[in-house]
């Protein structure tokens, strides 16, 4: 149980285009969704927290024009990264709370990793 | 001072030995705290909650001292595939669901 899937799992894009990312929890319905970044040896940063039928939440620093997030039901978030440059280069991770769970456990999807030539 | 701190090593350790890693975090106001692991370009996966009481499961134990705002994790007999990075993780105060993660302790489990 507890799966978040996210795709694609990878992609390469040119210099200004954009890029959309897909979270989806298959096995459960979630209260929240977070999206979070990592840079080659460092930990996860969250970016922002995305609630079902809500605007998203952003973490200071992080621009929302550029990381647009729509979160369309209970089981589907995505991320589309707009007018991508070479330092958003980087592993985009989201995860998922069960709203069934009284937990703060998270469940992470595999991750995209994206590359901005 | 990071909001959560660990030893990020690398610690290489004999398969079969026993590892500690500790964490410590700022907030005092924290209400749940876990381990997960990462593997190498992977995502961050569960390995336990962790309990004032303390919690096990089969080789892997858990603690929590909230008076000096410290985890640890204990691996006994541990196995080749114990080699990732273990990520200390706390939330912040009651009703923040934001996750705060430790920069991680690499471990490589030698054959």
């Amino acid at each position: 149980g507890a799966v978040v899937s996210q795709h694609p799992s990878w992609v390469i894009c040119k210099s200004g285009t954009s890029v959309k990312i897909e979270c989806r929890s298959l096995d459960f319905q979630a209260t929240t969704m977070f999206w979070y970044r990592q840079f080659p040896k460092q930990s996860l940063m969250l970016m922002a927290t995305s609630n079902e039928g809500s605007k998203a939440t952003y973490e200071q620093g992080v621009e929302k024009d550029k990381f647009l997030i729509n979160h369309a039901s209970l089981t589907l978030s995505t991320l589309t990264v707009t007018s991508a440059h070479p330092e958003d280069s980087s592993f985009y991770i989201c995860s998922a709370r069960d709203r069934d769970r009284d937990s703060y456990e998270q469940y992470f999807g595999p991750g995209t990793r994206l590359t901005v030539t | 001072r990071k909001e959560v701190e660990q030893d990020p090593g690398p610690f290489n350790v004999p398969e079969g030995a026993t590892v500690a890693f500790n964490c410590t975090y700022s907030n005092s106001a924290s209400q749940s705290f876990f381990w997960y692991r990462q593997d190498c370009r992977k995502e961050p996966k569960l390995l336990m909650s962790v309990y004032s009481s303390g919690n096990e499961d089969g080789r892997f134990t858990a603690q929590l001292n909230r008076a000096s705002q410290y985890i640890s994790l204990l691996i006994r007999d541990s196995k080749l595939s114990d080699s990732a990075t273990y990520l200390c993780v706390v939330t912040g105060g009651i009703g923040n669901e934001k996750l705060t993660f430790g920069t991680g302790t690499r471990l490589t489990i030698i054959p």
